[in-house]
C-alpha cells in the first residue's frame, strides 16, 4: 500500500513568487492534514480536512496560504506570494479516523527554501 | 496557552542502555498522548498511542507511561541499538481545535555502540 506522497520533495523560490505543494495521501483515509516545520520550532498544525471539507484551519499563517483538497482525494497548499518567513518544511499527514486511534501517517514533507 | 514541552538537549547513551525521554504539557485535557519517532529528512513515523486511562503501555522494547496528574509522559527504549538513533516527538490532540495533534521540538537521541 503507498504512503502519503509529496511533491516536490525541495522547491526554493524567490520571493514574491508562488509555489504550490501537493498531497496524496493514503487512499480511503478521509482525513487530510497540513503541517509546517521551521527552523529550530516545532511542527505546527496548518489545517485539516475531512474529504474536500475543511474541518479546521485555525493554524492558516495568512491569507497568503490557500489549500485545497479536490474531490476529496489529493490536495494542495499554495503560498502566494512567498515570503522569507515561508521557509520550512511543509509535512502532510491522513487518518482514516479522527479520535480513533488518531495516529497520523506523514509524508517526507516538501522542503520550501523562500531566497 | 498550551504546552508540551520535551527535553531539549540531545540525549546520549551506550547502547544495550535504557534510554528515558520526558514529555511534560499544560493546559491539555488529552484524552490520549502519542509518541512519534523521526529521522533526518524523513517525516514522523508513529510508535505508541496511550489513553488517559491507560498507565502504561508496551511494545516490543518500547514502554510508555502516561500520568494525568503530574500532566507527564515518560518513554523509554530499554537495550536501545544504534538505529534508535532518531527524534522522538511527543504528540497531543488540541480539543479547542478540532482535535488536530501538537507536538513537541522532540528530543533527539543518540545511541554510540
Amino acid at each position: 500500500e503507498a504512503g502519503v506522497t509529496q511533491f516536490p520533495s525541495h522547491s526554493v523560490i524567490e520571493k514574491g513568487q508562488t509555489v504550490t505543494l501537493r498531497c496524496d495521501p493514503i487512499s480511503g483515509h478521509d482525513n487530510l492534514y497540513w503541517y509546517r516545520r521551521v527552523m529550530g520550532k516545532e511542527i505546527k498544525f496548518l489545517l485539516h480536512f475531512v474529504k474536500e471539507s475543511k474541518q479546521d484551519e485555525s493554524g492558516m499563517p495568512n491569507n497568503r496560504f490557500l489549500a485545497e483538497r479536490t474531490g476529496g482525494t489529493y490536495s494542495t497548499l499554495k503560498v502566494q506570494p512567498a515570503e522569507l518567513e515561508d521557509s520550512g518544511v511543509y509535512f502532510c499527514a491522513s487518518s482514516q479516523a479522527v479520535r480513533d486511534t488518531g495516529e497520523l501517517f506523514f509524508g517526507e514533507g516538501s522542503r520550501l527554501t523562500v531566497l | 496557552s498550551q504546552k508540551i514541552e520535551q527535553n531539549s538537549e540531545a540525549l546520549n547513551i551506550q547502547e544495550g542502555k535504557t534510554a528515558t525521554l520526558t514529555c511534560n504539557y499544560t493546559n491539555y485535557s488529552p484524552a490520549y498522548l502519542q509518541w512519534y519517532r523521526q529521522d533526518p529528512g524523513r517525516g514522523p513515523v508513529f510508535l505508541l498511542l496511550i489513553r488517559e486511562n491507560e498507565k502504561e503501555k508496551r511494545k516490543e522494547r518500547l514502554k510508555v507511561t502516561f500520568d494525568t496528574t503530574l500532566k507527564q509522559s515518560l518513554f523509554h527504549i530499554t537495550a536501545s541499538q544504534p538505529a534508535d538513533s532518531a527524534t522522538y516527538l511527543c504528540a497531543l490532540e488540541n480539543s479547542n481545535s478540532g482535535y488536530a495533534l501538537n507536538f513537541g521540538k522532540g528530543t533527539s537521541l543518540l545511541v554510540t555502540p
